[in-house]
This record gives C-alpha cells, structure tokens and sequence, in this order.
C-alpha cells in the first residue's frame, strides 16, 4: 500500500480557498486516491475520489498531477463548519480490501 | 438505500472486563466491512476488515477479535479489556472489488476504567 503524507494542520478564513496536499510517491499504477472529511465524534464521509488529472464535484475539487505522486484537495470558499480533519487515502484494486487511513490534516477556518 | 449501525453507542468498562460491539449494514449484500479505531486526537487505526463470511483479516495484534457471523453483521470482542482500549470504535462497509468509498456508522465511544 501506498503511504501518505500530509501536513499536520492548516488554518484559513472563512471565503478564501484551501488546498491540501497529499504526497504518495509510491502510488501504484492500479492505485486511486480518496478524500474523506471527519467531524469531531462522528465517522469520516467521503468528499472526492480521482485516478488522474482533475476531478471536481459540488463541493471539492481534486488535482492529481501526471505523476500521480501527490493529489491536492481543494476546497473553494470555505466557511467555518468546513473546520474537520481531511484524510487521503490511496488504494488499488490489489489492496482495495485493506483501507488503511493516514493522521490526516487538520484544517482550522477562522471568522 | 443503505444503512449502517451500531451499537452501544457509549460504554464504560472497568479493566479485564469483556467486550461486544455489534455493526449492521442494511441495504446492500455482501459488503465488505471493518472496524477502526481512534484514539484522542489521533488518526484512524484499522484493526480488521472482512469480505465474507467467516473471513477476517487483523491488522493490528492485540487482545481484540472480529467476528462476521452474518454478511451484514460485524462483531468486535475482547476477553479482558485493557487501559489503552478506551477510544471510539468505528465500523465501515463498502462495495467490494472496485473503487468504492467507505461509508462509517456512528461509532462506539468506550472509556474503560
């Protein structure tokens, strides 16, 4: 499985953008990316997932350079209920079963 | 669509005391499923993952056991409960050999005392 790396904690203002960047130098060719968000006392929900180049749905967007050895979430406009813990995962369809969920980011929206 | 619970959702044990929590998926038919846990601040540890029947695989050596009598029914044991047990206990399900999310219940918060 492919380890992930991601930074500890990020801070913003509510209204600005937020890119999270997720390194995963030993992706797999088979392997895809996955952003969850986790709110205190509940269970991660999935936000995005993506193989290459981008992904956008209604409430993120996912970069994935032709590498393939990082992904960025972005986050478009934030508000204050944005303020979760975001994780990346990479799996493939040789590991699919294993989901093994990295420390995550911690993203703090500020007024 | 489908669902996914568990049960209880907080408990308090006392040390090497025994241990039950119990997930259910509705809606769906051979899922795979797993439990994580995560402690205070801390990431997601995943302890076991299953898909099928009788089938588990553990993640982490510890005096903790899973158990998947039914397809959509998860069981997470213990014998004797340790200090370093307490933490919130999340089950998971997905659709199997593809590239599914997971989708979490509500978790069991345990402290054990």
């Amino acid at each position: 499985l492919a380890k992930t790396t991601q930074p500890i904690s990020m801070d913003s203002y509510e209204g600005q953008e937020v890119n999270i960047t997720c390194s995963h130098n030993n992706i797999a060719t088979n392997d895809y990316i996955t952003w969850y968000q986790q709110f205190p006392s509940q269970g991660p929900r999935f936000i995005i997932q993506g193989y290459k180049t981008k992904v956008t749905n209604e409430v993120a967007s996912l970069f994935i350079p032709a590498d393939r050895k990082s992904s960025t979430l972005s986050l478009p406009r934030v508000s204050l209920s944005d303020t979760a813990v975001y994780y990346c995962l990479v799996s493939g369809m040789d590991s699919s079963y294993k989901l093994i969920f990295g420390s995550g980011t911690r993203l703090l929206v500020r007024p | 669509s489908q669902t996914i619970h568990q049960w209880p959702a907080t408990l308090v044990q006392p040390v090497g005391s025994p241990l039950s929590l119990e997930c259910t998926v509705e809606g769906t038919s051979n899922p795979n499923l797993y439990w994580y846990r995560q402690a205070a601040g801390r990431g997601l540890q995943l302890l076991f993952y299953s898909v099928g029947i009788g089938q588990i695989s553990s993640e982490v050596p510890q005096n903790l056991s899973a158990s998947r009598p039914q397809d959509r029914q998860f069981i997470l044991s213990s014998k004797k409960l340790l200090l370093s047990d307490s933490g919130f206990y999340l089950c998971a399900w997905r659709r199997g050999g593809g590239w599914y999310e997971q989708y979490f219940g509500p978790g069991t918060r345990l402290t054990v005392t």
